[in-house]
């Protein structure tokens, strides 16, 4: 099965209103990344975590190691929100490659 | 800051033929890495170079080599160009191992 989950495939937001995106790990995850693919397919670096909470503007995130889980909250979407979010861990025991989920598909409607 | 550059931006190449991707960083990161995107899917890790002199096999290694010709330069050889090659490749690097990744703007390869 997939080492990183990703929840939901695909997402249709309102302008405005807030939601959440869900990794699940089946490995023992000690880092994870979380990426915005552009529709030019740039990855955009937002959130560098090790367990615990982060947060940036309309965006907070979140890593529980034990749980085997990261979220991204997104609060007040805006257009520019839309593109496709990745989570990316970090296996301890397996150096320093990133095990990707399949994404997150955002698109904030006006 | 720093930037990740990828020749070219888009390549086309014939089966069977050898191609070159290449991949210069001038953060001064130690690690680089090269992946491969799918359409509408997660990326996988093909190599990675720790340091300067090293190169070790990711999980996609079959069909390509890598070099690390320099702290700033990685290349990746796509060593036989199959048709269902059709992917985007990304490089990126970090300050060390073990670190944030950042990445480049990606090579799109088109087998004909």
């Amino acid at each position: 099965g997939d080492k990183v989950k990703q929840s939901p495939s695909a997402l249709s937001l309102q302008e405005g209103t807030n939601s959440a995106l869900r990794c699940n790990f089946s490995i023992a995850a000690t880092t994870v990344q979380w990426f915005l693919q552009n529709p030019r397919g740039s990855l955009i670096n937002l959130f560098y975590l090790v367990p615990g909470t982060k947060e940036n503007g309309r965006l907070k995130s979140a890593f529980d190691s034990k749980e085997s889980y990261s979220t991204l909250h997104i609060r007040d979407a805006q257009l520019e929100d839309s593109g496709t979010y990745f989570c990316a861990a970090e296996e301890g025991n397996a150096g320093a490659k990133l095990t990707f989920g399949g994404g997150t598909r955002l698109t904030v409607r006006p | 800051g720093g930037i990740i550059t990828q020749t070219p931006k888009f390549l086309i190449g014939q089966e069977g033929q050898k191609l070159t991707l290449k991949c210069q960083q001038n953060f001064n990161h130690d690690t680089m890495y090269w992946y491969r995107q799918d359409s509408g899917k997660g990326l996988r890790l093909i190599y990675y170079s720790i340091t300067e002199n090293d190169l070790q096999k990711g999980d996609l290694s079959e069909g390509y080599d890598a070099s690390r010709e320099k702290k700033s330069s990685f290349s990746l050889t796509v060593t036989s160009a199959q048709k269902n090659e059709m992917a985007v490749f990304l490089c990126a690097s970090s300050i060390q191992f073990y670190a944030e990744q950042f990445f480049g703007p990606g090579t799109r390869l088109t087998v004909l």
